[in-house]
């Protein structure tokens, strides 16, 4: 079973950038997609970005475009998401998840770390 | 965008009565949907990927149906442990959407 533990949250003012990392426990960490999967408080799942396993391509959902990258180290076995403008709407627990393939199609994510928080307040 | 429609927002159960969910998309998916049980300071879990198939672990109580637009998760006889947030999601159509959940309590 792998575990992922993510880190890096805590409270940014707006406008400000955070940079979220996501550790696996598992060897095999270059076979898989990963993905960033947030929940505002009191709300329901929002997908964020996926990257393939080799790193391209990544997607990102529209409203983190342009702000938020995805990105990967497979030697170190860590997943990252650069948080740029951030802004208050982007407050929430950020979890990380794998896919069950090396692939962004058919997106299903098998396995997921317990989060970490992000607050965006001035 | 496919847009995942989970009602009711709650559902009351006792112990050991069956549970079925409902999700519904806005357009055809096929089979790719998944279901996911969310409790308060856990991990979410894998329940059901490609709509009917059980992940690894996941007890046979657990069953998911449907394809195309309509889609169900159908918990046989509820244990204390299945009370949680339920999550449907389609990883067929980019942006990939979650619905918005249904909360599965003790009545």
């Amino acid at each position: 079973e792998v575990h992922l533990l993510e880190s890096g949250g805590g409270l940014i003012q707006p406008g400000g950038s955070l940079r979220l990392s996501c550790a696996a426990s598992e060897v095999t960490f270059s076979n898989y997609a990963f993905t960033w999967v947030r929940q505002a408080p009191g709300k329901g799942l929002e997908w964020v970005a996926s990257i393939s396993a080799i790193g391209a391509p990544t997607k990102y959902a529209p409203s983190v475009r342009g702000r938020f990258t995805i990105s990967r180290d497979n030697f170190r076995k860590t997943l990252f998401l650069q948080m740029n403008s951030l802004r208050a709407e982007d407050t929430a627990l950020y979890y990380c998840a794998r896919g069950i393939n090396a692939y962004l199609e058919n997106a299903v994510f098998d396995s997921w770390g317990r989060g970490t928080v992000v607050t965006v307040s001035s | 965008e496919i847009v995942l429609t989970q009602s009711p927002a709650t559902l009351s159960f006792s112990p050991g009565e069956r549970a079925t969910l409902s999700c519904r998309a806005n357009h055809n998916i096929g089979s790719h949907l998944a279901w996911y049980q969310l409790k308060p300071g856990h991990s979410p879990r894998l329940l059901i990927f490609d709509a009917s198939n059980r992940a690894t672990g996941i007890p046979a109580r657990f069953s998911g149906s449907g394809s195309g637009t309509d889609f169900t998760l159908t918990i046989s006889s509820l244990e204390p442990q299945d009370f949680a947030v339920y999550y449907c999601h389609q990883g067929s159509t980019w942006p990939l959407t979650f619905g918005g959940g249904t909360k599965v309590e003790i009545k």
